[in-house]
């Protein structure tokens, strides 16, 4: 049972316009959620991140909207670029002080951005 | 800062040999973790440690083993492999004192088992 689920395994962007890649989940006692960016052959890292308490964070081109009822989030890039191809996944937690539990991954969504 | 390093890149196993996958970080993280992630899935927790000394399970701990004796170091042990154990296994770290729970990866070590 698949509790973070994204369902778009892939997304095709044009450069210079807006990237949304979708996340849903299906456990309300997740109160933190990040992106990860991960490029062929190399570990995941960290994009961005938000605490349930929230309904958007941004850190530069990245936004990250939360809606709790919906049990939904969205990551927005803008501007997309190149360098932005990459799968991303979405991430949940349980525990935001700290994360001990580890994290609950969806399958990932490949982002490819068209020149 | 090397960060998270794993050996070794990659590794083929026959079915019924062992290996262990070797995991440090240089951040005097106090939590780490051990992911594997299957072709078209999500990362999968196997194991995690919140300290030297002490090791919990995941989701997906059979087959594996793992210990903890310094706070760098947290390798993991297949000790009887099998072909469902090809994957790419990722190694993270995180700090507790952290008010978000950001873990920080490994490159990964993928292991084909044949």
């Amino acid at each position: 049972d698949q509790q973070v689920k994204q369902n778009s395994p892939s997304l095709s962007v044009q450069e210079g316009r807006i990237s949304i890649l979708n996340c849903d989940y299906t456990n309300s006692m997740f109160d933190y959620f990040l992106w990860y960016k991960k490029y062929p052959a190399e570990g995941p890292t960290f994009l961005i991140s938000i605490s349930s308490i929230k309904d958007k964070n941004e850190d530069g081109r990245f936004t990250v909207f939360l809606n709790k009822s919906a049990k939904h989030l969205s990551l927005h890039i803008v501007p997309s670029q190149p360098g932005d191809s990459a799968v991303y996944f979405c991430a949940a937690s349980m525990y935001s002080g700290g994360g001990a539990d580890g994290l609950t991954f969806g399958k990932g969504t490949h982002l490819i951005i068209q020149p | 800062n090397a960060g998270v390093t794993q050996t070794p890149k990659f590794r083929i196993l026959k079915i019924g040999q062992s290996m262990t996958l070797q995991c440090t970080q240089d951040m005097n993280h106090n939590y780490m973790y051990w992911y594997r992630q299957d072709p078209g899935m999500g990362l999968k927790l196997i194991y995690y440690s919140v300290g030297a000394g002490i090791t919990d399970k995941g989701e997906v701990p059979n087959g594996y083993n793992v210990s903890r004796s310094t706070t760098e170091d947290f390798p993991l042990r297949l000790e009887l492999a099998a072909p469902s154990q090809t994957s790419v296994y990722f190694c993270a770290s995180s700090y507790s004192g952290d008010r978000v729970a950001t873990q920080y990866f490994g490159p990964g070590t993928r292991l084909l088992v044949l």
